[in-house]
């Protein structure tokens, strides 16, 4: 079955390292994008690629890095220049009838 | 910009209809979408509008006004499972890029 992969499902970070959460998808899909929820506050983007080898920042890139080498792989580096990086990361792809976008599982980030 | 939004929480009764509001501003408006939400999991699909009107899926209506810049979602016969977080979200064609704004979300609690 086709889908998007995310791992890993909980991961813990010591403050000034840097964290690469996994974005892998099957649903041959161009487009990807990277979310960030926390409480209250909705989805709010990160970052996204329409094409391999071509990203654009969203509407909170300061402190995270990407890269699209694959059409299959989105990864998303938190850097430590990211001063709130605890949230729950969700990634996504788009594509099918009406281009909705397909969610992964997500990633829950906790500084520590 | 894009502003969306949407109440905060609902509480509604097993076997009951509710309907959640969302009102928007956006230019380049491409079409609204609502999602569900359990907690700590991915948001999946509910429905799609990009004419006004209602769609209608099972259990659940989704309606769009572009003029008025509105849409609710209408579930009917409530059920448990059904308490969750909704999502709704729009997409607007920026620069010749897709990409989905979501509201905060609307938390909904069912009772029995």
């Amino acid at each position: 079955d086709g889908g998007i992969t995310q791992s890993p499902k909980y991961l813990f970070r010591k403050e000034g390292q840097n964290v690469t959460l996994s974005c892998e998808q099957n649903l041959n899909h161009d487009a990807m994008y990277w979310y960030r929820q926390d409480p209250g506050q909705g989805l709010r983007l990160i970052y996204y690629s329409q094409i391999v080898n071509d990203f654009q920042k969203g509407d909170i890139a300061e402190g995270y890095s990407v890269s699209r080498e694959k059409k299959e792989s989105f990864p998303l580096t938190v850097t430590s220049a990211q001063k709130n990086p605890t949230a729950f990361y969700l990634c996504a792809s788009r594509g099918g009838t009406n281009y909705g976008y397909t969610f992964g599982s997500g990633t829950r980030l906790t500084v520590v | 910009g894009q502003n969306i939004d949407q109440p905060t929480e609902m509480t509604a009764t097993e076997g009951a209809i509710v309907q959640i509001n969302c009102t928007y501003q956006t230019s380049g408006f491409n079409g609204l979408f609502w999602y569900q939400q359990h907690a700590g999991e991915a948001p999946t699909f509910l429905s799609y509008n990009v004419l006004d009107g209602l769609e209608e899926k099972g259990r659940f209506s989704s309606f769009l006004s572009r003029s008025k810049g509105y849409s609710y979602l209408l579930l009917k016969e409530l059920q448990m499972k059904d308490s969750a977080s909704y999502l709704c979200a729009v997409r607007d064609l920026n620069s010749g890029y897709s990409t989905l704004t979501f509201g905060k979300g609307t938390m909904l609690l069912v009772s029995p």
